[in-house]
């Protein structure tokens, strides 16, 4: 049993550059989110899903965009990179609303 | 705009204390509140979560709920080194949490 699964783990990206940040859960969750975590600050919202074919925008979604094609998959995608997003990207999957989050190992990510 | 405010620390106890770590909220709507550590590098993981008010206990660790006066703890017993790591405050209702920028935990051995 995996759990949630983040690809990759680092990665340094130019400034106007895209790229796509992987999260995989094999627990059957229907509930999953993508954070960023800035030094010294509290996890901050990007976007999240409650099932297959359905997102919606969190706290910080300008500058990202992410689709749920199947329950096991969320995608985060990151266009035209800018350095204030450099930052640690976590993925996380739950069961249900206000239940425990499963988190991935994290990514971070560099741009520059 | 909601907000959780914890003390960033570092807070500093002696091995075998009491640790204990503060969280208030603004949202008077949120309606469950979750203590995860983070080691430095790592992911967060969960220690407690609180859905109604007064103490829940669990091993070493007691959280503590005050819907009135909006805050809630995390008191930490018989304090040891590998408890040392970052706390992040979460409360919500629905689909969201709003998260706390954590208090750095250090136990002295």
């Amino acid at each position: 049993n995996a759990g949630v699964t983040q690809t990759p783990k680092f990665r340094i990206l130019k400034i106007g550059q895209s790229m796509t940040l992987q999260c995989a859960q094999d627990m059957n969750h229907n509930y999953m989110y993508w954070y960023r975590q800035d030094p010294g600050m509290g996890l901050k919202l990007i976007y999240y899903s409650v099932g297959a074919g359905i997102t919606d925008k969190g706290e910080v979604p300008n500058g990202y965009n992410v689709s749920r094609s199947t329950t096991e998959d969320f995608p985060l995608r990151l266009e035209l990179a800018a350095p204030s997003q450099t930052s640690v990207y976590f993925c996380a999957s739950t069961t249900g609303s206000g239940e425990k989050l499963f988190f991935g190992s994290g990514t971070q990510l560099s741009v520059l | 705009q909601k907000e959780v405010e914890q003390n960033s620390g570092p807070l500093s106890v002696p091995e075998g204390a009491i640790a204990s770590l503060n969280c208030t909220y603004s949202d008077r709507g949120s309606q469950s509140f979750f203590w995860y550590r983070q080691y430095s590098g790592k992911s967060p993981e969960l220690i407690m979560f609180i859905y109604s008010n007064g103490d829940k206990e669990d091993g070493r660790f007691t959280a503590q709920l005050n819907k009135a006066s909006q805050y809630v703890s995390l008191l930490i017993r018989d304090s040891q080194p590998s408890d040392s790591a970052t706390y992040l405050c979460a409360g919500g209702g629905n689909y969201q949490l709003i998260w706390g920028a954590g208090t750095k935990l250090i136990i002295k051995p």
